[in-house]
């Protein structure tokens, strides 16, 4: 079975500052790895996606992510964060062949102004 | 088509009713999936539909919970004699099968509360 840890459950940043939002997953099969961000009473929009090969993935609005296998993360980060990024964000994984999606618990982002 | 559509947004029901969530997935994806979100937590999976075959359902899904799929298009989900600890968000999402995993599109859910 397939599960997901997103360790921290609320971040503070200072506006411009860089952030990393960390996920560690389990698994016994290759993987898939997503992150979601979800804004107030809204569904979930991709930010980006792991299937194969770089390591390092970019996304949109700025957020990249970096897969390491040995350590089984996919921590998201972004230099310089804005007002805007002010969300929950959710790491989420499937393994081949298996579109279902386990998420994490999520991270709240807050930026400080 | 502007993406995942849900209706309605906002149910309140009273404990006891039965309720019917719709949703139109993006017209070329095959395969449609709904979620339960609730308060502080992830997303969890409950249900997948390939073209109009249910292929997969979680353990989530009591027997008061159905979907369907008629015609391989729009779904419903209808939850029988609500209970509160139904009251969450309802997700659905869609995506196209393909040989490579590809992005499933979320629609902005259906807030249920029961009273």
């Amino acid at each position: 079975a397939q599960s997901v840890t997103q360790l921290d459950s609320q971040v503070p940043v200072f506006e411009e500052a860089p952030v990393e939002l960390r996920c560690n997953y389990s698994s016994s099969v290759s993987v898939y790895l997503f992150w979601y961000v979800q804004y107030p009473n809204q569904g979930l929009q991709l930010l980006l996606k792991y299937l194969s090969g770089s390591t390092l993935v970019k996304g949109i609005n700025g957020f990249e992510a970096e897969f390491n296998k040995s350590q089984t993360s996919f921590h998201l980060r972004k230099p310089s964060v804005h007002i805007s990024d002010t969300a929950e964000y959710f790491c989420a994984v499937t393994d081949f062949g298996n579109e279902k999606l386990t998420f994490g618990t999520g991270t709240r982002l807050t930026i400080i102004p | 088509d502007t993406g995942v559509s849900q209706n309605p947004r906002h149910k309140i029901t009273k404990r006891g009713q039965n309720v019917t969530f719709r949703c139109d997935p993006i017209s070329e994806h095959n395969r449609l999936y709904w979620y339960r979100q609730t308060l502080g937590q992830g997303p969890e999976f409950l249900t997948y539909f390939q073209n109009e075959a249910q292929l997969e359902k979680s353990r989530l899904l009591s027997d008061r919970f159905s979907a369907e799929r008629p015609k391989g298009s729009f779904s419903t989900l209808e939850i029988q004699r609500t209970e509160q600890g139904d009251s969450a968000m309802y997700l659905c999402a869609s995506s196209l099968e393909s040989a490579l995993n590809t992005e499933a599109f979320f629609g902005q859910g259906t807030r249920l509360t029961v009273v």
